[in-house]
């Protein structure tokens, strides 16, 4: 089955600063690849999405890349604020014919941003 | 976003009782639902899969005697907890998958979970 591997497992950054997260998959067949935000206590948030037949994907200060030769894709956050301070899970999926698309999450990335 | 309920948002409940747990899409129809647990610091782990009108699809290691899963409609899911013991306690959150008004693509939103505490 597919395997998400995510790092770091913990992320500091000044508020300001960009904060990167990294993930890996191992099922070539996965073509959706969404990023989650977790508070405290609170259900994930999707934040934002990516398919396969796309490499980039912007919305502010969000944006995903996708790298589908190297099997990884990544979060960026830029401009930081102290209200993007969660933890973030990676998630990568396939669709079988005759069957539901299931999520494998990677093992989440806490982020802390700095006043 | 879509909205998708859970209830209750918390129970406690002694070791030996059964616990249910309930899952709406409220404003659109879910093909779809999903059940997870989640440890405190862990991932988010699938225990099940459920089409609505069809037995559930248990993640392997999941018992599906111990987590009863009913999928009654397009937009209610139910995860029953039987016999509930102390390393049950976790946190249950479910998520549904349709096509939300509007949307080309089916995208899957969770539930605000639950906290199930066994004594």
């Amino acid at each position: 089955g597919e395997n998400v591997e995510q790092h770091p497992s913990t992320l500091s950054v000044q508020e300001g600063d960009s904060a990167v997260i990294k993930c890996t998959y191992s099922d070539s067949a996965s073509n959706y690849f969404p990023w989650y935000k977790q508070e405290l206590g609170k259900r994930p948030q999707l934040i934002i999405d990516i398919r396969s037949n796309v490499g980039e994907k912007k919305d502010q200060r969000i944006a995903v890349t996708l790298n589908k030769t190297a099997k990884h894709f990544s979060l960026h956050i830029t401009e930081t604020q102290p209200e993007d301070s969660a933890v973030y899970f990676c998630a990568a999926s396939i669709k079988s014919p005759g069957s539901a698309r299931q999520l494998t999450f990677g093992s989440g990335t806490q982020l802390t941003v700095l006043p | 976003g879509a909205v998708v309920s859970q209830h209750p948002s918390w129970v406690i409940c002694k070791s030996g009782t059964s616990v249910k747990i309930e899952c709406r899409s409220l404003d659109f129809q879910a093909t779809t639902m999903f059940w997870y647990r989640q440890f405190p610091k862990q991932s988010l782990m699938l225990m099940a899969t459920s089409n609505e009108g069809s037995k559930a699809t248990y993640e392997q290691g999941v018992e599906k005697d111990k987590f009863l899963i009913n999928h009654a409609s397009l937009t209610l899911s139910t995860l029953t907890v039987t016999s509930a013991h102390p390393e049950d306690s976790s946190f249950y959150i479910c998520s549904a998958r349709g096509f939300v008004a509007g949307g080309i693509q089916e995208t899957q939103y969770f539930g605000p979970g639950t906290r199930l505490l066994v004594l």
